[in-house]
């Protein structure tokens, strides 16, 4: 399987939950994301990861966990959410984050997304 | 505040006309520029990017687009868009004082009547 890929493609989740979403990316890239995507906003960086090393925490809640345990793999674990948390979320890699490279080997790759509801 | 303006959300076009998606930031400095596009059903994906040289630069399908750097824009253009030209237009900007920072605009939608 070649780009990135995202599992779930969908997921319903309670509040008092605790899920994943999961990312792979087949590329050989060293640098990974994650996006927030909601209705009728620009895509929210949450997280960037270089070669498994977090460089980027948008101030996001500690209710998102990433975790990256190799440079192929990147999770978002989900504990206790809001309903305004319901979105898309993208995962993308990059051969390297912008902040090595100067922004040329920075063009992303982006996988299909997650659709999170959170009831 | 820092941002990415896309100032049209919705544009509709008869196929053959000419296409041009406005893209201003507000971010200074040295800046990376990108457009993705997002065909229904499918993954963002590049379209066309910027990094230093030639302002103007071609991407695939037949789109370019004009870095303007006194404008802090970057303008999408197509002289004549086609029905499978549909989709989500996004502007990106990587400013490199910022470091590891994207900043995308909320996205044009673009349908192509045939």
């Amino acid at each position: 399987e070649t780009g990135v890929t995202q599992t779930p493609r969908h997921l319903v989740m309670g509040m008092t939950n605790k899920k994943s979403l999961k990312c792979e990316q087949h590329l050989g890239h060293n640098a990974m994301y994650w996006y927030k995507q909601s209705a009728k906003k620009p895509l929210e960086l949450m997280f960037v990861y270089s070669l498994e090393e977090r460089v980027e925490n948008n101030s996001v809640p500690s209710r998102f966990s990433p975790e990256c345990p190799n440079s192929s793999h990147l999770f978002l674990h989900l504990h206790t959410l809001q309903p305004e948390d319901s979105a898309l979320y993208l995962c993308a890699s990059s051969q390297d984050p912008p902040g090595r490279s100067g922004g040329r080997s920075a063009e992303q790759y982006f996988g299909p997304g997650t659709r999170l509801t959170v009831t | 505040a820092q941002s990415v303006s896309q100032h049209n959300h919705h544009v509709i076009l008869s196929e053959a006309a000419s296409l041009e998606l406005g893209c201003n930031y507000s971010y200074g400095g040295t800046v990376n520029l990108f457009w993705y596009v997002q065909y229904p059903g499918q993954h963002l994906q590049l379209l066309l990017k910027y990094f230093s040289g030639d302002p103007l630069v071609k991407g695939i399908k037949g789109f370019e687009a004009e870095f303007i750097k006194s404008k802090f824009s970057f303008n999408l253009r197509k002289p004549s868009v086609q029905w499978s030209d549909t989709a989500e237009y996004f502007c990106a900007v990587n400013a490199l004082n910022t470091g590891n920072q994207f900043y995308f605009g909320t996205g044009t939608s673009l349908t192509v009547i045939p």
